[in-house]
């Protein structure tokens, strides 16, 4: 079955800097790859997330990545402010009628002013 | 417009216990979905569910059992709890998820479960 890796397990950065997480997958028959953001005591939220068709997508100043031949896809935080401390989900899984996810196992993000 | 809600938001419960935990959708899904969610591990799929009376397995279904009676619930049960089974649950519903739609889960905000 799927394996979904994801480093780094935490990350800090200073205010207005980016911020990079990334995941690779083991399942060449996986094609939808979402990021989910969860805030302390909430359960996840979708942010953004790439089909297997499309090399990157951007929505303003978050960005994902993909490399289907290496099988990894990344995050891209810009100009980072407090409110994005969160813990960062990536998921992969195939496009069918149950969004069966594979997560990987987090990345706790943390903004310094 | 809640979205999903989840009941009871904390539990405790001692070894070989049973308990439900229950899960309401108002946004009328066809899919539904418990996960588990435990320290480095991110979020594991317990079972899931494609319509009303019908249940699948995930990766983790050891220990668990669930129902989709209606459309707008799935309860997820614990016959006989154990330590292992000490964790935070999601409740997730979602579209149908294909070439046209995202198929995005909606998550419900956590039942944590301390088994004693």
């Amino acid at each position: 079955g799927e394996n979904v890796e994801q480093h780094p397990s935490t990350l800090s950065v200073q205010e207005g800097d980016s911020a990079v997480i990334k995941c690779t997958y083991s399942d060449s028959a996986s094609n939808y790859f979402p990021w989910y953001k969860q805030e302390l005591g909430k359960g996840p939220q979708l942010i953004i997330d790439i089909r297997s068709n499309v090399g990157e997508k951007k929505d303003q100043r978050i960005a994902v990545t993909l490399n289907k031949t290496a099988k990894h896809f990344s995050l891209h935080i810009t100009e980072t402010q407090p409110e994005d401390s969160a813990v960062y989900f990536c998921a992969a899984s195939s496009i069918q009628g149950a969004q069966k996810l594979v997560f990987g196992q987090g990345t706790r993000l943390t903004i310094n002013p | 417009n809640a979205g999903v809600t989840q009941t009871p938001k904390f539990r405790v419960l001692k070894t070989g216990q049973s308990m439900t935990l229950l899960c309401a959708q108002d946004m009328n899904h066809e899919y539904m979905y418990w996960y588990r969610q435990d320290p480095g591990m991110g979020l594991r799929l317990i079972h899931y569910s494609v319509g009303e009376g019908t249940t699948a397995k995930g990766e983790v279904p050891d220990g668990y059992n669930v129902s989709r009676l209606k459309k707008q619930n799935f309860l997820l049960g614990l016959e006989s709890a154990a330590p292992s089974q000490t964790s935070v649950y999601f409740c997730a519903s979602s579209s149908e998820h294909n070439a046209g739609r995202s198929g995005e889960l909606f998550f419900g905000e956590g039942s944590r479960l301390t088994v004693l």
